[in-house]
């Protein structure tokens, strides 16, 4: 089975540029996150899909932060300004396809300068 | 909300055994998870528990207990690509949430 793609692999902008971020999931799994990562510390929520519909956002910073889920496959994340604090790894994930954990993609490691 | 426990590192020697803890609080419960990431990588998964018990693959094991919050994963028979960071993730409802990791370096 295709696994999680995400594009680019690496980013480096200035702060108040914008960025955006691809994930091409697993095909036909309804449920899709994306995660940051910041170095260090855990991968938080920063918002989780199912189908083109939002379940949980709670923690995206809305006012710079936005995302979407096209036809319910691929999704983008954008940030628009970017801020320093928002250098990290950004990672994309489903479920497999009858099981119940996550699959990552490599991520997107973003840096702000 | 979710609260999920864990040491931040941990140390052991080549051959021997660690136990990686990990105490959560969550408002609902659908599982716990164990992944592992290297330094640079995505997260990978390693083990599943949502019944009360232990959970054995190879030198990897998993135990949860429901009524006290409480999960531990055990690294057996460590070898050096063992060195990795260690993430506990809670599932409630719907939304799956990870702690912070325990970072385990294996020593020769």
């Amino acid at each position: 089975e295709a696994g999680v793609a995400q594009s680019p692999r690496y980013k480096i902008i200035e702060k108040r540029q914008s960025v955006a971020f691809w994930c091409n999931p697993i095909s036909g799994h309804a449920t899709l996150y994306w995660y940051q990562q910041i170095l260090g510390q855990g991968p938080k929520l920063l918002i989780q899909f199912q189908n083109n519909g939002v379940v949980d956002d709670s923690q995206l910073p809305k006012d710079r932060f936005s995302a979407e889920r096209l036809k319910g496959v691929d999704s983008t994340l954008k940030i628009q300004p970017a801020k320093l604090e928002d250098s990290a790894v950004y990672l994309c994930a489903t479920p497999r396809t009858g099981n119940t954990e996550a699959f990552f993609g490599q991520g997107t490691r973003l840096t702000v300068v | 909300g979710q609260n999920i426990d864990q040491p931040t590192e941990m140390t052991a020697t080549e051959g021997a055994i660690v136990q990686i803890n990990c105490t959560y609080q969550t408002s609902g419960f659908n599982g716990l998870f164990w992944y592992q990431q290297h330094a640079g990588e995505a997260p990978t998964f390693l083990s599943y528990n949502v019944l009360d018990g232990l959970e054995e693959k190879g030198r990897f094991s998993s135990f949860l207990s429901r009524s006290k919050g409480y999960s531990y994963l055990l690294l057996k028979e460590l070898q050096m690509k063992d060195s990795a960071s260690y993430l506990c993730a809670v599932r409630d409802d719907y939304k799956l949430s990870f702690g912070a990791g325990t970072t385990v370096t294996v020593r020769a």
